[in-house]
């Protein structure tokens, strides 16, 4: 089956440790996405990758980084920069359908920092 | 700019009940419009897109929703609500070409026995 894979579900951390999030997508897409969820606040877009060894910011880059070494993969890293880096971590690949690029998403990672 | 707003955080509707979920965008270009289902603590699944071939766009799950310009809405509708669409619900925006969508925050869908 084809689809994008994020593990783990559930993460918990400590303040000012660094963790990283996975993402993986079978589906051959080229552009990869990280969005934030925060309750009321709909997701906002934090990185993503067009290419393979390119990437570039969206909104809330701060605090956040990002590699793009394989086409399957985009990991993401908190880190202890981020301040207030408990939420809902979305990723998702798209491809181009019917004139417009449609969005895939995987099943989150839900990251608790205490 | 591109954005969309999805007027009403909570709508609650009994079983068997219309649906109407509201979406606004706010466009310079004309836009592709998307409608996403969240079930809790999952990913987000795309129910239908809006690609300037149909104004009435038919998605999964019974659900359509019609691309008014004069309005510059996008509304989400399901004339029957079933105990299973209980989700959130989410309305996105993007360009012709770009593939970064921009979402609205989100509407909460109960639906009561």
């Amino acid at each position: 089956d084809g689809g994008i894979t994020q593990s783990p579900k559930y993460l918990f951390r400590k303040e000012g440790q660094n963790v990283t999030l996975s993402c993986e997508q079978n589906l051959n897409h080229d552009a990869m996405y990280w969005y934030r969820q925060d309750p009321g606040q709909g997701l906002r877009l934090i990185y993503y990758s067009q290419i393979v060894n390119d990437f570039q910011k969206g909104d809330i880059a701060e605090g956040y980084s990002v590699s793009r070494e394989k086409k399957e993969s985009f990991p993401l890293t908190v880190t202890s920069a981020q301040k207030n880096p408990t939420a809902f971590y979305l990723c998702a690949s798209s491809i181009l359908a019917g004139g417009s690029y449609e969005q895939y998403f995987g099943p989150g990672t839900r990251l608790t920092v205490t | 700019a591109q954005s969309v707003t999805q007027l009403g955080s909570h709508v609650s509707v009994s079983e068997g009940a219309l649906v109407l979920l509201r979406c606004n965008y706010s466009s310079s270009v004309p836009p592709y419009l998307f409608w996403y289902v969240q079930y809790p603590n999952q990913g987000l699944q795309l129910l239908l897109k809006y690609t300037s071939a149909a104004t009435l766009v038919k998605g999964i799950n019974g659900f359509e929703a019609e691309f008014k310009k004069s309005e510059t809405s996008f509304h989400l509708t399901k004339p029957s609500a079933h105990m299973r669409d209980a989700a959130e619900y989410f309305c996105a925006v993007s360009q012709t070409g770009a593939n970064n969508l921009f979402f609205g925050t989100g509407t909460r869908l109960t639906v009561i026995p």
